[in-house]
């Protein structure tokens, strides 16, 4: 069965550091999403990515984030200068059309930033 | 102590007996529902969706029940096994928008 697949699946850093989190999303999916959730919390929305572009984002992802498509199949969340409340398990998703369709996590990676 | 942040409701049911949770969503406009399980360490898993042109949904085991008039969700489970041990999101799809918005969850113990 296809699955979305996450790399670390954690990743230590020190505040200040740049991290970057990848993510092979599913084949045949077009839209793709990046999450957090911080320790005992629900999930939060950060972004998602449509057409090699930026199609919607809250208000957590600020200046310190963005997100590259750089090959057919990768998909990546770089924050730039990460802090202590950077802190969180980070789920990539991905879905086939978008909207009002299931879409599918990865396992997570959980960054520590220390 | 008390661990900040780990508030979650929780539901403790005995192996066998049926379970029902619980959401509430905000935006009477929400067209598309979606219920998911989340396994300590693991990323959300799909259980099963509705659309709001429906009022119920039967999968195995599972049944999502939609009341559109008090916006309220329900996930029920049939004979809980210890597997179903795991925290359960409802997500919803706001009109206009592509990603889901998750509520707080609940957390279903099941006891053997």
């Amino acid at each position: 069965e296809p699955e979305v697949t996450q790399t670390p699946s954690h990743q230590v850093t020190q505040m200040g550091q740049e991290v970057i989190l990848r993510c092979v999303p599913i084949s045949n999916h077009l839209y793709f999403y990046w999450y957090r959730q911080i320790l005992g919390q629900k999930v939060e929305f950060l972004v998602s990515f449509y057409n090699n572009e930026i199609s919607e984002k809250s208000e957590i992802f600020d200046d310190q984030f963005s997100v590259e498509r750089p090959d057919g199949s990768n998909f990546t969340l770089k924050i730039r200068s990460t802090k202590l409340e950077d802190s969180a398990m980070y789920f990539c998703a991905s879905s086939l059309t978008g909207r009002n369709t299931e879409a599918f996590f990865g396992q997570g990676t959980r960054l520590t930033v220390v | 102590g008390e661990s900040v942040g780990l508030h979650l409701p929780t539901l403790s049911v005995q192996e066998g007996d049926n379970s029902i949770i619980n959401c509430a969503y905000s935006n009477s406009a929400s067209d598309y529902f979606i219920w998911y399980k989340q396994e300590s360490g693991k990323g959300p898993q799909f259980i099963i969706d509705i659309r709001s042109n429906m009022d119920k949904r039967q999968g195995q085991r599972v049944t999502v029940l939609l009341n559109k008039t008090v916006k309220h969700l329900s996930l029920q489970i049939a004979a809980t096994q210890p597997g179903d041990s795991a925290v359960y999101f409802c997500a919803d799809f706001a009109p206009g928008r592509r990603a889901l918005t998750f509520g707080s969850g609940t957390r279903l113990q099941v006891q053997p």
